[in-house]
């Protein structure tokens, strides 16, 4: 595709919950992050992938959070046991190898909804 | 720690004037600044970018200020548009490390 896709675009959820977010990166890009937007806040960064190296897990909130990249390509969220605060856009995003700007192409997000 | 800070989380400009938009931070490593700028539902896009050996760079109607010693830069976009009203996020990195963004400023273009 032209630009990182993901899915689902919306979600709404049980607390207690397992969530998988997914984000397909524009083909050729090595670096993928994912971030996250309260309601009223700023992005979050959550995770950092870049090639090969290993991923930067500082953002993330909890071991309740994880992140895969397969194949160096396409990247899954996970949220285990979702609570309430959980609710928020989450979006991914992705770039070419770093050169002399960090242009980061962003998803449209997924809406997540903890009831 | 929040490293890159954007202390005015909103603004409203008559079209036509000057919009100015303002970023402090904090890392004297950071060596690259941008703008991205975010409509609803979507996801940010990128604005313009300023490296650390720069104090300027313009593209259009829009102009990014660095300035190092006092570590802030700014957005000026001119002359301002009802389309240009958004949320604007300023974001900083260095070498390899990840891009580290500010809370945002939600800008009103009042016609």
């Amino acid at each position: 595709g032209a630009g990182v896709s993901q899915s689902p675009s919306n979600k709404v959820t049980e607390k207690g919950k397992d969530v998988e977010l997914r984000c397909d990166p524009i083909s050729g890009h090595t670096a993928l992050y994912w971030y996250r937007q309260s309601l009223g806040q700023g992005l979050e960064f959550l995770i950092y992938f870049q090639g090969n190296s290993a991923p930067d897990k500082s953002g993330l909130p909890s071991d309740r959070f994880s992140a895969e990249r397969t194949g160096g390509s396409v990247s899954t969220l996970t949220i285990q046991r979702t609570q309430q605060e959980d609710s928020a856009v989450y979006l991914c995003a992705s770039s070419y190898p770093r050169g002399q700007a960090e242009k980061l192409f962003f998803g449209s997000g997924t809406q997540l909804s903890v009831l | 720690d929040q490293q890159v800070k954007q202390n005015s989380p909103s603004l409203s400009v008559q079209e036509g004037r000057i919009s100015i938009l303002n970023c402090d931070y904090t890392n004297s490593m950071f060596d690259y600044f941008l703008w991205y700028k975010k409509y609803p539902a979507e996801g940010p896009t990128f604005l313009i970018s300023i490296s650390s050996i720069k104090d300027k760079n313009e593209d259009g109607r829009f102009t990014v200020f660095l300035n190092k010693s006092a570590k802030h830069l700014s957005l000026h976009i001119v002359p301002s548009q009802p389309g240009d009203s958004a949320v604007y996020f300023c974001a900083a990195y260095f070498g390899n490390e990840k891009l580290t963004f500010g809370t945002g400023t939600r800008l009103t273009i009042i016609p």
